[in-house]
């Protein structure tokens, strides 16, 4: 059964540079046909997609955060990151990655980590 | 603003049929695929592609999509339907993916 965990520091200060890293087991993040997804969720609020990376190192990102976001793998240690930086309170949420299937009309995520909240705070 | 949208909430009587709708350009191209999320949890995805379930989804779950509007029926819902429910799917581009704002269903 394949599992996601993310890892990373709970809190960040203002304008500095968030850090995640997802593991992945149970699998391969090498398997063709699937990106590796980051997702966030502001308390209370809605999901909102941040960005997705193929394990060649080929990636999407969220235009409203592309300026400020860069996701990597790592595929020796079978993990993706995620680098958020200039981070403002507006970034609090809980951070989730999960397996991104794309094929022709159709994409979903079908694997999803149980999540981690990050806050910004001084 | 998201470009997917959906109704912000919606109730159904327990055992009655509900739809959940997504709207938005893209479906007319892409089809929308839709989790489940309750409390404190990780999403759930229920239905992708034209009308899949993931193992262990029930079959009271189903999917369709018409011109710029996708659907998610729940036929029979049960109390422990009551739930967060998002759409996903590519923006019009087709370069990026965007949730739709999400359906808070109730069960009465």
């Amino acid at each position: 059964q394949l599992q996601l965990q993310e890892s990373g520091p709970g809190l960040v200060k203002p304008s500095e540079t968030l850090s995640l890293t997802c593991t992945v087991s149970g699998g391969s993040i090498s398997s063709s046909s699937y990106y590796w997804g980051w997702i966030r969720q502001p308390p209370g609020k809605g999901l909102e997609w941040i960005g997705s990376i193929y394990y060649s190192g080929s990636t999407y990102y969220n235009p409203s955060l592309k300026s400020r976001v860069t996701i990597s793998v790592d595929t020796s240690k079978n993990q993706f990151s995620l680098k958020l930086s200039s981070v403002t309170a507006a970034d609090t949420a809980v951070y989730y990655c999960a397996r991104q299937r794309i094929w022709f009309g159709e994409s979903y995520f079908d694997y999803w980590g149980q999540g981690t909240l990050v806050t910004v705070s001084s | 603003s998201s470009e997917l949208t959906q109704d912000p909430a919606v109730s159904v009587a327990l055992g009655q049929t509900v739809r959940i709708t997504c709207q938005g350009d893209s479906l007319r191209s892409y089809y929308a695929s839709w989790y489940q999320q309750k409390p404190g949890q990780a999403p759930v995805l229920v239905i992708y592609g034209k009308n899949n379930r993931p193992s262990g989804i029930p079959d009271r779950f189903s999917g369709s999509s018409s011109g710029n509007t996708a659907s998610l029926t729940i036929t029979g819902a049960q109390a422990e339907d009551e739930a967060d429910y998002y759409c996903n799917s590519r923006d019009s581009s087709g370069n990026f993916w965007v949730f739709g704002g999400g359906t808070k269903l109730t069960v009465l």
